[in-house]
C-alpha cells in the first residue's frame, strides 16, 4: 500500500538553527499537511497545502514556518529560527482530495529535538 | 473553533476484553475517521465513516458514525496486547480541516 514517507527520522539542532523536514506524499494525492505533536499531546494542524499554495494555517505556523513543493514529489517544512518549543513530532500527511470521501493518510513522523 | 472530546481518556483492560471508546463534538461532522499512534509512529487510518448511522467493521474494530453527526464509538473486541497505542479520532467537513481529538490512551494487561 502506498505511503507518506517522511525523513529524517529524527533531528537533532541547536535553538536558532534552520531545520528543513522533508516528506514524500503519496503519488497521486493532491492536498498535503504539515500537523506538530508535541509528547504526549494531541495531535495539532500546521498547515495544508493545495495548488502549490498554502490552503490554511493555524496560529502556531508564524514567520518562522514555511512549507515548499520543490518538485513533483516532495513537501517541505521549513523552520527558520528553532526554538526549544518547537521540540515535537512533526507529521506529514495526504489526502486525494478535500472531498468527504478521502481520509487523512499520515508518515511516521520526524522527532524534531531543539537544544 | 470545532473541538473533540474524547472518553476515556485512558483506560488499563485485560488481554481479552472488550474496549469501547467514544468521541463527541459540539458540531456536525460528514465524517469521522479513526487513527491509532504507536509510540514513536505517525497515525495510522483504522476505520472511515462517511453516512450518519454507518456501522462499520475492520477486523476486531467497530466503529458507528452517530446518527446526530456529533459523535462516533470505536469498539475492539477481544482485545491483545498489540492493541496498546493511542487511540484518535477525527472530524472532517468538506473544503475545511481535520479536527483530530485529544486521544484514548489504551494499555492491555496480560
Amino acid at each position: 500500500e502506498p505511503e507518506v514517507t517522511q525523513t529524517p527520522s529524527h533531528q537533532v539542532t541547536q535553538m536558532g538553527q534552520e531545520v528543513i523536514l522533508r516528506c514524500v506524499p503519496i503519488s497521486n494525492h493532491l492536498y498535503f499537511y504539515w500537523y506538530r505533536q508535541i509528547l504526549g499531546q494531541k495531535v495539532e494542524f500546521l498547515v495544508s497545502f493545495y495548488n502549490n499554495e498554502i490552503s490554511e494555517k493555524s496560529e502556531i505556523f508564524d514567520d518562522q514556518f514555511s512549507v515548499e513543493r520543490p518538485d513533483g514529489s516532495n513537501f517541505t517544512l521549513k523552520i527558520r529560527s528553532t526554538k526549544l518549543e518547537d521540540s515535537a513530532m512533526y507529521f506529514c500527511a495526504s489526502t486525494q482530495e478535500s472531498s468527504y470521501n478521502s481520509p487523512l493518510h499520515f508518515g511516521n513522523g520526524t522527532r524534531l529535538t531543539v537544544t | 473553533g470545532q473541538q473533540l472530546n474524547q472518553s476515556p481518556q485512558s483506560m488499563f483492560i485485560q488481554e481479552g476484553e472488550d474496549v469501547s471508546m467514544n468521541c463527541t463534538s459540539s458540531s456536525i461532522f460528514n465524517t469521522w475517521l479513526w487513527y491509532k499512534q504507536d509510540p514513536g509512529e505517525g497515525p495510522v487510518l483504522l476505520i472511515a465513516l462517511y453516512k450518519a448511522g454507518e456501522l462499520t467493521s475492520n477486523g476486531r474494530l467497530t466503529a458507528q458514525f452517530g446518527i446526530t453527526r456529533k459523535d462516533s464509538f470505536l469498539n475492539i473486541s477481544a482485545s491483545i496486547p498489540s492493541d496498546v497505542g493511542i487511540y484518535f479520532c477525527a472530524g472532517h467537513n468538506y473544503g475545511q480541516n481535520f479536527v483530530f481529538g485529544p486521544g484514548t490512551r489504551l494499555s492491555v494487561l496480560p
